[in-house]
């Protein structure tokens, strides 16, 4: 149980182009996923809270126009990169929280590699 | 502000080693949770512990949650060339909040 997808895995894109990433939380219903980035043997760095039926919650510093994220349905969020540059070629890996799990449990994803050439 | 302090940042050990990782801070949490992760991949849930003092183990690996809830390590007993990974703490301020995570440990376990 507890198993959530990522798509694409892996993505390589053309400078000024958006790419689209999904998170699927395949077993159980999730009425919060979150998006994080990290970048080469460092930890992950929360980017923004989703919450199902509501705007996402950015965290300081990170641009709420570049970074979309939508999470239309208690299984699914989407994190679509805007107008990607080199400088957003990172690891972005999602999590979800269960609606039926406590102490704050968050399942991951296999993240998705993106390079922006 | 890093909520979180882990230590060591790395670690090279041999086989059958022991070892022990420290999760620190100032701050006390409602619940807090080790990860492993592999390259290329996500982190991967090891243990959640909620209650001051609790101890888990999980077969070679023992957790244990300072009795003030600021605080945790992860020791590995005899060490084995699968354990190598990059080790986690995370943990919440309150029930429902994202999650604060450490800087990692990467242990490379060899042979």
């Amino acid at each position: 149980g507890a198993v959530v997808s990522q798509h694409p895995s892996r993505v390589i894109c053309k400078s000024g182009t958006s790419v689209k990433i999904e998170c699927r939380s395949l077993d159980f219903q999730a009425t919060t996923m979150f998006w994080y980035r990290q970048f080469p043997k460092q930890s992950l760095m929360l980017m923004a809270t989703s919450n199902e039926g509501s705007k996402a919650t950015y965290e300081q510093g990170v641009e709420k126009d570049k970074f979309l994220i939508n999470h239309a349905s208690l299984t699914l969020s989407t994190l679509t990169v805007t107008s990607a540059h080199p400088e957003d070629s990172s690891f972005y890996i999602c999590s979800a929280k269960s609606t039926s799990g406590g102490y704050n449990e968050q399942f991951f994803g296999p993240g998705t590699r993106l390079t922006v050439l | 502000t890093q909520l979180l302090e882990q230590s060591p940042q790395f670690l090279s050990i041999q086989e059958g080693e022991n070892l022990t990782v420290y999760c620190n801070s100032s701050s006390v949490f409602s619940s807090l949770q080790w990860y492993r992760q592999e390259p290329g991949e996500g982190p991967v849930l090891l243990v959640t512990v909620v209650t001051g003092g609790e101890v888990k183990k999980l077969k070679r690996l023992t957790f244990q949650f300072g009795d003030a809830r600021k605080d945790s390590s992860l020791h590995i007993t005899a060490a084995q060339p699968g354990d190598t990974g990059l080790y986690l703490c995370a943990g919440a301020l309150y029930s429902g909040y994202a999650l604060n995570f450490g800087k990692g440990t990467s242990l490379l376990v060899t042979p």
